[in-house]
């Protein structure tokens, strides 16, 4: 079993809606990071929280400390959104734990 | 925020010769560098860490004289792959923090693929 599991791996949306994508992880952490990869492959961080929510732009990530899981919420989705969607878990050492990736495809 | 920037984006090499990749982070000071994998449809997977000036530490499975890598100074690492072979072919990701940082910085990658 991964120390970090997302849901769903496949995802296609319609422009417009709304989505959500479930981060759950097994390993005591200290920052939750949710990452952006286009095809191509170049990585963006989109967020790093340790607690509650944070809001940027049309993207809101929450995480849940003691159920030990998070969501990314996209609101009005757009097909620029599509990429691959991944959820990673830091320790104090620093040490990442990568779920799969959710790949998004998002249908003008 | 914080660029890291790789080069080259995209290599392809023949088998049995040497491949450098270079990984900078261009407007901050790196303190530990980090050096992943990832195969098509897989998640990254840590290669190995770097600190500047001493050496790398690397992952369970990752042999070192392989994967020379190289973090001479606060900007710069280096991946150096040695007598590469088809397998090798992957995506390779570096991604830097500062000091007391929990944030990483992720490079572009760099594609290689070896014939």
């Amino acid at each position: 079993k991964n120390e970090v599991e997302q849901s769903p791996q496949n995802l296609t949306a319609q422009e417009g809606e709304f989505i959500t994508i479930n981060c759950s992880y097994s390993v005591g952490i200290s920052a939750l990071h949710w990452l952006q990869q286009h095809p191509g492959g170049g990585i963006v961080s989109l967020f790093m929280l340790s607690s509650g929510k944070k809001k940027h732009g049309r993207l809101i990530a929450t995480i849940n400390i003691q159920e030990k899981h998070s969501s990314l919420h996209i609101t009005a989705s757009h097909p620029r959104d599509s990429a691959v969607y991944i959820c990673a878990a830091s320790n104090t050492g620093n040490q990442f734990y990568f779920g799969t990736g959710t790949s998004l495809t998002v249908i003008p | 925020g914080a660029v890291v920037s790789q080069h080259p984006s995209r290599v392809i090499c023949k088998s049995g010769t040497s491949v450098k990749i270079e990984c900078r982070s261009l407007d901050f000071q790196a303190t530990t560098m980090f050096w992943y994998r990832q195969f098509p449809k897989q998640s990254l997977m840590l290669m190995a860490t770097s600190n500047e000036g001493s050496k790398a530490t690397y992952e369970q499975g990752v042999e070192k004289d392989k994967f020379l890598i190289n973090h001479a100074s606060l900007t710069l690492s280096t991946l150096t792959v040695t007598s590469a072979h088809p397998e090798d072919s992957s995506f390779y990701i570096c991604s830097a923090r500062y000091h007391a940082s929990y944030e990483q910085y992720f490079g572009p990658g760099t594609r290689l693929t070896v014939t």
